[in-house]
């Protein structure tokens, strides 16, 4: 069975760093690109970007580029998002998915992991 | 870039049809047949229903089609289920080769 699962919900002060990580089982975690997606409290969907954890190709989002990095490690089939110095705008939900085998649709996802950042 | 324009609801009563809309550019929709739907419940992940604009993942009740026609996708269920309730996204690929999410459609079934 196909899954991705997230790491827990964080809560954190402005400019501390943050690293999230969603862990894929059930398929070749190298062959299938991996999406990073955010979404406020009460507020759409919004595409951060994907990374290729085969080759750790990433392509960023114009308005995530700087903002984020992605990173993944296959030895342990899992993929992470990660912030340097997390502000009370970064306060959302944000999920993982996977990239269906060889067509653009993402058809498995992550539970999403809450993250509050909050003085 | 701009987020693709999805009309904030619709609704409809059990057993009916409803169309969702989905409008971008040729840089994204109308570009590339490329364009996905997600259903969101509150609470929960997205879940793919169509991805390239009209092919269903397995186990997706054929009740949901998808088409599209120069900049605009839709998205139709027809025989309205009151299940079907939920938040709904399209989302394209784009000439940046990142990807861009609609503004979401809330579906209320009657």
């Amino acid at each position: 069975e196909v899954q991705l699962v997230q790491s827990g919900a964080e809560v954190k002060k402005p400019g501390e760093s943050l690293k999230i990580s969603c862990k894929g089982s059930g398929y070749s975690f190298t062959n299938h690109w991996i999406a990073w997606v955010r979404q406020m409290p009460g507020k759409g969907l919004e595409w951060m970007g994907i990374i290729y954890p085969g080759d750790s190709d990433i392509k960023y989002s114009p308005s995530f580029q700087g903002q984020v990095t992605f990173s993944a490690d296959k030895s342990i089939s899992t993929a992470y998002l990660q912030w340097s110095s997390l502000k009370a705008s970064d306060t959302a939900t944000y999920y993982c998915a996977r990239r269906l085998p060889t067509a653009k649709g993402f058809d498995y996802w992550g539970q999403g992991t809450l993250v509050t950042v909050s003085s | 870039q701009s987020a693709l324009t999805q009309p904030a609801s619709v609704s409809g009563s059990p057993g009916q049809s409803i169309t969702i809309s989905c409008t971008g550019t040729s840089s994204d929709v109308g570009g590339y047949n490329y364009v996905s739907w997600y259903q969101q419940r509150p609470g929960k992940a997205p879940k793919l229903m169509i991805y390239e604009v009209s092919n269903r993942p397995s186990g997706v009740s054929n009740r949901f089609s998808g088409s599209k026609s120069g900049n605009t996708a839709s998205l139709t269920i027809s025989g309205l289920q009151a299940e079907d309730e939920a938040d709904y996204y399209c989302s394209s690929y784009t000439s940046t080769t990142t990807r861009v999410f609609g503004g979401g459609t809330k579906l209320t079934v009657l």
